[in-house]
């Protein structure tokens, strides 16, 4: 089983639309998480870090299930503009110190 | 202003060749890492460093070499043994663990895409 899974998509939706992405782990030490947003050949920017109690920022909702091993990250009123690439990160609280583990990527496409 | 700068952005190299890529910050931050992505797939992590002076394989270490003699650089040598090192190259930095022992944000320079030829 890969360290962090994610459906590549593409998911193709309506401007408007409320879109959910979910990111599984399979390391249960796992202590950090993060989604990150990558644009075609651009390099990966935080878009949010994801807490236990979870983590509202505007139209973004990111969410951690420990007793599932998995995150999400929820978009609501989605624009043209939130086209991309959407990579989640994971990171063991021990032994792997600041090991980054990215998922594999979600792709959003975002239609009118 | 603060950032993490990768140099060259384009780079091409004839087979055979060793080649060396810069990455350079000037956040800070103790631990740095390198990334490799090919077309549609996500980030390998392939060496990080932790502190200056040491240095751990990732998931495909094998073909690569880095150095960590200064806290602001993480130069990565791509070999000839490197079978398939076309790729676009990622550079991150981030700093140590905080106080939580929870990790912050890694920041990520533009990238370098090698082309071999």
């Amino acid at each position: 089983r890969k360290e962090v899974e994610q459906d590549p998509g593409p998911f193709n939706v309506p401007e408007g639309a409320t879109v959910a992405f979910n990111c599984t782990y399979s390391n249960s030490a796992s202590q950090s998480f993060f989604w990150y947003r990558q644009d075609c050949r651009k390099e990966p920017k935080l878009l949010m870090s994801v807490y236990s109690s979870g983590n509202e920022d505007g139209r973004f909702t990111a969410q951690l299930n420990r007793a599932s091993q998995y995150i999400s990250l929820l978009i609501r009123d989605s624009k043209l503009s939130d086209s991309a690439t959407y990579l989640c990160v994971v990171i063991p609280l021990t032994g792997g110190g600041n090991k980054l583990t990215f998922g594999t990527g979600t792709q959003l496409k975002v239609e009118l | 202003d603060g950032g993490i700068t990768q140099s060259p952005k384009y780079l091409f190299r004839k087979e055979g060749q060793n080649v060396t890529l810069s990455c350079e910050q000037n956040l800070n931050h103790d631990a740095m890492y390198w990334y490799r992505q090919d077309p549609g797939q996500g980030l390998r992590l392939i060496y990080y460093s932790q502190i200056v002076n040491d240095f751990q394989k990732g998931d495909i270490a094998e073909g690569y070499s880095v150095s960590r003699e200064k806290k602001e650089s993480f130069p990565l040598t791509v070999t000839s043994a490197q079978k398939n090192p076309t790729a676009f190259y990622l550079c991150a930095s981030s700093p140590s663990l905080g106080d939580r022992g929870l990790n912050t944000e890694a920041f990520f320079g533009q990238g370098t895409r090698l082309t071999v030829v």
